[in-house]
């Protein structure tokens, strides 16, 4: 199985700053990473598709970027509704994927 | 306007036996693969199963293998999850999730529904 890791697992940033998080995949996959948003008590929301096709009605400050075993999310100007759980996912051994186990933003 | 309303869950005792479903509206069901995701409490996201748009093909996770069955009836728009033999472990919200162009990221989830074992 491919296993994904995140870093870091947390972090706590202000509105208005640059965030970036970090995917690292066991083996390479090429550019079969995506990333999902996950608010508390809701379901995850896709964001990015394919490490940097940003999905239809997400904002253009989300950016995704990599390929083959690592891979960054961007936000480039964090707002008040971006606070929550970002996930990335491998979709290279399709339909067999993987999450990564998230990364937590909150407010400082 | 898309929507996956999953329904089913509920507390079970170890050993025990629910169905779940995944109503889809607003979208063609049967031209699109669909997938189980879970999620246990204060944990990470967790593929369970796939079946392709006819329904023939299907993908389980080894932790659910032999005790799930993924099945759906694209005449009723509708995706299923039965689940037997469930452990503690199983505990968790069950997404039913639209698989976009088969490539297996997922752009439309339901609300979960959530699956208690114990005893």
């Amino acid at each position: 199985d491919i296993q994904m890791t995140q870093s870091p697992s947390s972090l706590s940033a202000s509105v208005g700053d640059r965030v970036t998080i970090t995917c690292r995949a066991s083996q390479s996959i090429s550019s079969y990473l995506n990333w999902y948003q996950q608010k508390p008590g809701k379901a995850p929301k896709l964001l990015i598709y394919a490490a940097s096709s940003l999905q239809s009605g997400v904002p253009s400050r989300f950016s995704g970027s990599g390929s083959g075993t690592d891979f960054t999310l961007t936000i480039s100007s964090l707002q008040p509704e971006d606070f929550a759980t970002y996930y990335c996912q491998q979709s290279y051994s399709t339909p067999r994927v993987t999450f990564g186990p998230g990364t937590k933003v909150d407010i400082k | 306007e898309v929507q996956l309303v999953e329904s089913g869950g509920g507390l079970v005792q170890p050993g025990g036996s629910l169905r779940l479903s995944c109503a889809a509206s607003g979208f063609t069901f049967s031209s699109y693969e669909m997938n189980w995701v879970r999620q246990a409490p204060g944990k990470g996201l967790e593929w369970v199963s796939y079946i392709s748009s006819s329904g023939s093909t299907i993908y389980y996770a080894d932790s659910v293998k032999g005790r799930f069955t993924i099945s759906r009836d694209n005449a009723k728009n509708s995706l299923y999850l039965q689940m037997n033999s469930l452990r503690a472990e199983d505990t968790a919200v069950y997404y039913c999730a639209r698989d976009k162009l088969g490539s297996s990221w997922y752009d439309y989830w339901g609300q979960g529904t959530l699956v208690t074992v114990s005893s």
